[in-house]
């Protein structure tokens, strides 16, 4: 069973970067037929997709969000890694990572979610 | 960039049948996926492709198409299927760039 966990700070101040990491265990980052996704959720607000990679690296990012995030990923590790930096307090939600693509072309796999709170 | 609509709310009785809605250009082009969501948990995935349902998913719940909009339907709504619920779809402006739904909250009274 495949899972992803996300880690990082939960606390982090103005102007700074913010900084996620997901660990997949259970199954290949490798995948050929799979992306990587963060995705997050401001309180009381519906999801965002923040951006998506590919195990070779390819990139594939929100506009709104663009100018701010960085996706990365480390097949030696089977982790990928989400940077936003500048935050300010709208960027305060929880944290999903997730796994999309197949046949399907859908997530189907979710992490529990990592709250982060923009605060100084 | 497109988007994708949902209404806000709808309300359904126990155990009769409610469709939420989702509306966006680039359902011409790209299934829609659906996801539940219960207060303080991550989306589960519930509906996919044409009309698959992943396993442990209860066939109450269904999909369709037509057109610009997408439907999840109920049949035989739960009280345990009070959540939110989200469509999923790629945007019509590049292949990888991905849209969510801006949620339905449904009650089941």
């Amino acid at each position: 069973q495949l899972q992803l966990q996300e880690s990082g700070p939960g606390l982090v101040k103005p102007s700074e970067t913010l900084s996620l990491t997901c660990n997949v265990s259970g199954g290949s980052i490798s995948s050929r037929i799979y992306y990587w996704a963060w995705i997050r959720q401001s309180p009381g607000k519906g999801l965002e997709w923040i951006g998506s990679i590919y195990y070779r690296g390819s990139t594939y990012y929100s506009p709104s969000l663009k100018s701010r995030v960085t996706i990365s990923i480390d097949t030696s590790k089977n982790q990928f890694s989400l940077q936003l930096n500048s935050v300010t307090a709208a960027d305060t939600a929880v944290y999903y990572c997730a796994r999309r693509g197949g046949q399907w072309d859908n997530i189907d796999y979710w992490g529990q979610g990592s709250l982060v709170t923009v605060s100084s | 960039s497109s988007e994708l609509t949902q209404d806000p709310a709808v309300s359904v009785a126990l155990g009769q049948t409610v469709s939420i809605t989702c509306q966006g250009d680039s359902l011409r082009s790209y299934y829609a996926s659906w996801y539940q969501q219960k207060p303080g948990q991550a989306p589960i995935l519930v509906i996919y492709g044409k009309n698959n349902r992943p396993s442990g998913i209860p066939d109450r719940f269904s999909g369709s198409s037509s057109g610009t909009t997408t439907s999840l339907t109920i049949t035989g709504a739960q009280a345990e299927d009070e959540a939110d619920y989200y469509c999923h779809s790629r945007d019509t402006s590049g292949n990888h760039l991905l849209l969510f739904g801006g949620g339905t909250k449904l009650s089941v009274l």
